[in-house]
């Protein structure tokens, strides 16, 4: 089946550890997203990619880096920076061409303790 | 980038239909009016979307209204399943290589409660 995956679904990291989230796609789409979210809020923009080895800072990129090697993965890495980690990551990807109909994952739950 | 008002939350009985308002009245001509939901502590799923003629799938109807300014989501027969929070979203599109693509922008939703 096609779709997109993350992994872990939870992950716990002690503070000041960097930690790497994973996200995987077979939907062939070009464009992929990382959004944070925070109980009871919506979601917040951190990076996004049109293209393999490119990609752009969302709204709260600060503590963040992300990679786009290949089309299938954009993985999202919250570095020791991000003062706030803690939170529920999604990652999504779209077509493009127009076709703005994003499809998301199931979602990472990081704990920072 | 067109912002989108929805009210916080509604309520609905169970094989009603629910009817959900989103105003975006900055939205401009060649902007599409999508809609997604989130149930608890998944990733949000598309529902549909349309530019200016009203939509229809197997999921909802979507009412655009004339002047394009504001939008109403209909669920015909609610169940208890469908309780989520619903988000009407404007993507701000930008061009990268010569294709276009969509920004989307959540903003807080209107939670949707079914009621038995």
């Amino acid at each position: 089946d096609g779709g997109i995956t993350q992994s872990p679904k939870y992950l716990f990291r002690k503070e000041g550890q960097n930690v790497t989230l994973s996200c995987e796609q077979n939907l062939n789409h070009d464009a992929m997203y990382w959004y944070r979210q925070d109980p009871g809020q919506g979601l917040r923009l951190i990076y996004y990619s049109q293209i393999v080895n490119d990609f752009q800072k969302g709204d709260i990129a600060e503590g963040y880096s992300v990679s786009r090697e290949k089309k299938e993965s954009f993985p999202l890495t919250v570095t020791s920076a991000q003062k706030n980690p803690t939170a529920f990551y999604l990652c999504a990807s779209s077509k493009g061409r127009g076709g703005t109909e994003a499809f998301f994952g199931q979602g990472t739950r990081l704990t920072v303790v | 980038d067109a912002k989108t008002t929805q009210p916080t939350s509604m309520d609905c009985a169970e094989g009603r239909a629910a009817n959900l308002p989103c105003n975006h009245s900055t939205i401009s001509g060649n902007e599409y009016v999508y809609w997604y939901r989130q149930i608890h502590s998944q990733g949000p799923q598309y529902i549909i979307h349309g530019l200016k003629n009203n939509e229809t799938n197997e999921m909802a109807s979507l009412i655009i209204t004339e002047d394009r300014k504001s939008s109403t989501l209909i669920l015909p027969h609610a169940t208890l399943r469908d309780t989520a929070v619903y988000y009407c979203i404007v993507p701000s599109l930008y061009n990268a290589g010569g294709t276009s693509y969509g920004k989307l922008t959540f903003g807080q939703g209107t939670i949707l409660t079914v009621h038995p």
